[in-house]
């Protein structure tokens, strides 16, 4: 057990639609990162947020969206779906996470998407 | 740019067979290498780690030594079991000031271990 909490653990709906899915880091943790995992893209950064600032961007399409709350839990928004976005979508946690560097995560079990 | 390239899959052995699975970086600065190993159903976890030139991460029988004259990390074990099946990502991580300061990921190699 990593210690990171994602829910749902599998979702499905329909293309148009509108999901969000949730992320408790470790406890202590101050850096939240998205990840989205795909047969076809592997694992592709999408995001990351530091003590609920936003700290670095990946390929994040605009559709999608995130943020940290004050209590460090984070939400990605994903809306407008298309097939396209089924995925598995990992949240990962690390103490640091600033301007040195990531070190190392740890990351949950992932939210499954599945847009039909 | 940042980037890993990790030997494609999948790789299938016979238990107790050595296994090798190439990673080359490109990176600025001096990155942190990291290989992550995925169990089916499960999220990544961090299996072995270098954070300098020559370093050598081991952990649970694998190794990697970071080796900066020809930007590898390749990991190796020299005796498989059926329990090391498993998808193995190799990663960095550079610290930079600015907005970069995540990891950077291969594709990630397939292991699948015979009995």
């Amino acid at each position: 057990d990593s210690g990171v909490t994602q829910t749902p653990k599998h979702l499905i709906t329909a293309t148009g639609q509108r999901v969000t899915l949730r992320c408790s880091p470790r406890s202590g943790d101050l850096s939240v990162y998205w990840y989205q995992q795909s047969l076809d893209q592997g694992l592709q950064f999408l995001i990351q947020y530091y003590n609920g600032e936003e700290r670095a961007k990946g390929n994040i399409l605009e559709r999608f969206s995130a943020q940290q709350f004050p209590d460090l839990h984070s939400e990605l928004n994903l809306s407008s779906l298309e097939l396209g976005d089924s995925a598995l979508y990992f949240c990962a946690s690390s103490v640091g996470g600033g301007p040195w560097g990531a070190g190392e995560l740890f990351f949950g079990e992932g939210s499954r998407l599945t847009v039909l | 740019g940042n980037s890993v390239t990790q030997m494609e899959g999948p790789v299938t052995l016979s238990e107790e067979a050595f296994l090798t699975i190439n990673c080359t970086y490109t990176a600025t600065g001096y990155p942190s290498l990291f290989w992550y190993v995925q169990y089916p159903g499960e999220g990544l976890q961090l299996l072995l780690k270098a954070t300098k030139a020559d370093d050598k991460g081991s952990n649970k029988g694998f190794e990697a030594t970071y080796r900066k004259e020809t930007t590898s990390f390749h990991l190796e074990k020299g005796s498989v079991q059926v329990s090391d099946s498993a998808v193995y990502f190799c990663a960095l991580s550079v610290p930079l000031r600015g907005s970069q300061g995540n990891l950077i990921f291969g594709k990630g190699t397939k292991l699948s271990v015979k009995p």
